[in-house]
């Protein structure tokens, strides 16, 4: 059974600090994996699809890296703002359409 | 572009009832939209995956009866909840894929919809 698993579950920050968090998925048949945000009540939007090892990507203040050979990626804002206050959930393609989900790390920015 | 919708955003119904959500493409055409439901601190869990003009595929221990899909046009696709119980109170979430490129394919997805049956 494939397991995507992300930590923190949960992280409350002060605005302005910085952060990160991590999705761990098997390391063997890797294709791609895709991160997404999900603000309360509004549909989950795609932040990155990552697909080579040692691949960073960036979109305004949220970064990702990828490591395949050890199965994570990881997934840093900086200068965290309260509108940055979702839950960042990754997924792990194991077939051609079948996307194993994390249950996400929900972020709380405080102001 | 690539927006999803998806209604209702929330239902309550009784029992022995049956409850239709709608999915669409609202920008784009879907050839393939996705089903997931997801119980409280769980991750978001696949159904089925809809193909338009042909039968969903549903995943192991999903009931097909008890979950109808149809995927009449490619910007729509629907699920009805049949004779729904209170076991089936969840959220229910669809997404879809602009094209079939695969497991590097981007998932667009609807706002969900909070099933609470009573």
């Amino acid at each position: 059974i494939l397991n995507v698993e992300q930590s923190p579950q949960s992280l409350h920050v002060q605005e302005g600090d910085s952060t990160n968090f991590t999705c761990s998925f098997p390391s063997s048949n890797f294709y791609a994996l895709h991160w997404y945000r999900w603000e309360t009540a509004k549909s989950p939007e795609a932040l990155f699809v990552m697909t080579l090892n040692g691949d960073e990507k960036k979109k305004g203040r949220i970064s990702a890296t990828l490591n395949t050979k050890e199965g994570y990626s990881y997934l840093y804002i900086k200068g965290s703002q309260p509108e940055d206050s979702a839950t960042y959930l990754c997924a792990f393609p194991s077939g051609t359409y079948k996307y194993i989900f994390g249950t996400g790390t929900r972020l709380k920015v405080l102001a | 572009g690539a927006v999803v919708s998806q209604h209702p955003s929330r239902v309550i119904c009784k029992s022995g009832t049956s409850v239709k959500i709608e999915c669409r493409s609202l920008d784009f055409q879907a050839t393939t939209m996705f089903w997931y439901r997801q119980f409280p601190k769980q991750s978001l869990m696949l159904m089925a995956t809809s193909n338009e003009g042909s039968k969903a595929t549903y995943e192991q221990g999903v009931e097909k009866d008890k979950f109808l899909i149809n995927h009449a046009s490619l910007t729509l696709s629907t699920l009805t909840v049949t004779s729904a119980h209170p076991e089936d109170s969840s959220f229910y979430i669809c997404s879809a894929i602009l094209t079939s490129g695969g497991r590097g394919e981007t998932q667009y997805f609807g706002p969900g919809t909070r099933l609470l049956v009573l």
